[in-house]
């Protein structure tokens, strides 16, 4: 069955950084995009960032943009958002989703805080 | 910037009774709107995709309608496991998504 597993989450100071990992299974990893939503502390989701199947396009929330990387490896089934210049606002849980135009499978999430 | 807004935010509905869920988009969207289910600790989970179309595995009870800019979300006959919150998604720029805020379904 399709699986999502994040990973990589913790407790970071201002202005470092972090990458999270979203482990596939299930499916055949290089035909489908995946995207990262994250929720704040009593807040909605909020949808991240997006990478195509093959990687080639990818695409980012303004709140993110310039700080946040998302990429995959193939190799690996595993998508990875690399967390620059962290603030206290990206404070959240930060879920991957599986994209078929809409989020047909989830992960369960993995949280990250920060602060000092 | 498409901007998608739910109401109420919270709802208040005794098991069995039916709960209505609205959302509108600032422009039109089409059908390409998608309602979750999200509980704490959990994954949110895919109920209606193309605004109508129920996900696999989602009862009967669950259904979906609207096009362009107002959508609803209706539980006919509300059960202990479907207090959660609800969020519906526009993906008519995808890849780019925009959620609601959320709406809260608790027990009255």
């Amino acid at each position: 069955q399709v699986q999502l597993v994040e990973s990589g989450g913790g407790v970071v100071q201002p202005g470092r950084s972090l990458r999270l990992s979203c482990a596939a299974s299930g499916f055949t990893f290089t035909t489908y995009g995946i995207h990262w939503v994250r929720q704040a502390p009593g807040k909605g989701l909020e949808w991240v960032a997006v990478i195509s199947y093959d990687g080639a396009n990818k695409y980012y929330a303004d709140s993110v943009k310039g700080r946040f990387t998302i990429s995959r490896d193939v190799s690996k089934n595993t998508v990875y958002l690399q967390m620059n210049s962290l603030r206290a606002e990206d404070t959240a849980l930060y879920y991957c989703a599986r994209d078929y135009h809409y989020g047909d499978h989830w992960g369960q999430g993995t949280l990250v805080t920060v602060s000092s | 910037e498409i901007v998608m807004t739910q109401s109420p935010a919270t709802l208040s509905v005794s098991p069995g009774e039916r709960a209505t869920l609205s959302c509108r988009a600032s422009q039109s969207v089409r059908t390409n709107l998608a309602w979750y289910q999200h509980k704490p600790g959990q994954a949110p989970r895919l109920l209606i995709y193309g605004a109508s179309t129920r996900a696999t595995g989602i009862p009967a009870r669950f259904s979906g309608s609207g096009s362009g800019t107002e959508f609803t979300l209706t539980i006919s006959s509300l059960q202990s496991e479907d207090f959660a919150v609800y969020y519906c998604q526009q993906y008519n720029n995808w890849p780019l998504w925009t959620f609601g805020q959320g709406a809260k379904v608790e027990f009255k």
